[in-house]
């Protein structure tokens, strides 16, 4: 089976740096995927991490350890728009290469 | 742009009733999903589709069946519908192996 952790809620404060950790563990790991999602509107892909390291994309970067089963999500700079639920989801080779969702993280931006 | 379609954004059914929910993508995608979404559950896979005709059961398949008789359009259907399918369905397509894009989603509450 797949058991995905990444916390409730977090806050954080305009032009900071907030960090959203996911751990998994599953048998099959095939890829760690992160989308972003507001409030009442479908998820959008935000990143992608299939090797160890770090991928930037603009303000966002992920980070991913196999060994550890641990990702995060890096969002600098952070702006009110950022406010959102951020969805970490893994796929599994076992589970039809299907993807495996977290319960997300709701963060807040405040001024 | 991938464009996934939801053929309503509200939906409001009573106890029984038999509900159709659709989803048309216009990218040839071979891969197309049904998740709902609950609070505190996260999204979870209904059914998936790999190929015209071709259906697979998800996680939660109860009390749900799917139909896919062309590559663009995969369909969820609600045999009877329950309190308990109040919820939140999103669609979502991916080419091969790569990220899912989601459709807008369709909020059904059953009375």
């Amino acid at each position: 089976g797949q058991n995905i952790d990444q916390p409730t809620e977090m806050t954080a404060t305009e032009g900071a740096i907030v960090q959203i950790n996911c751990t998994y563990q599953t048998s099959g790991f095939n890829g760690l995927f992160w989308y972003q999602q507001h409030a009442g509107e479908a998820p959008t892909f935000l990143s992608y991490n299939v090797l160890d390291g770090l991928e930037e994309k603009g303000r966002f970067s992920s980070f991913l350890s196999r060994s550890k089963g641990y990702s995060y999500l890096l969002l600098k700079e952070l702006q009110m728009k950022d406010s959102a639920s951020y969805l970490c989801a893994v796929r599994d080779q076992t589970g039809a290469n299907n993807l495996f969702f977290g319960t997300g993280t709701r963060l807040t931006v405040i001024p | 742009d991938v464009k996934v379609t939801q053929s309503s954004r509200y939906l409001v059914k009573r106890t029984g009733e038999k509900v159709f929910l659709e989803c048309v993508q216009d990218m040839d995608h071979e891969n197309m999903f049904w998740y709902r979404q609950d609070p505190g559950l996260g999204l979870r896979l209904i059914y998936f589709s790999y190929d015209v005709k071709m259906k697979e059961k998800g996680d939660i398949p109860e009390g749900y069946s799917v139909s896919r008789e062309k590559k663009e359009r995969f369909s969820l259907i609600l045999e009877s519908a329950s309190t308990n399918q109040t919820s939140m369905y999103l669609c979502a397509t991916s080419p091969g192996q790569k990220t899912q894009y989601f459709g807008p989603g369709t909020r059904l509450l059953v009375l």
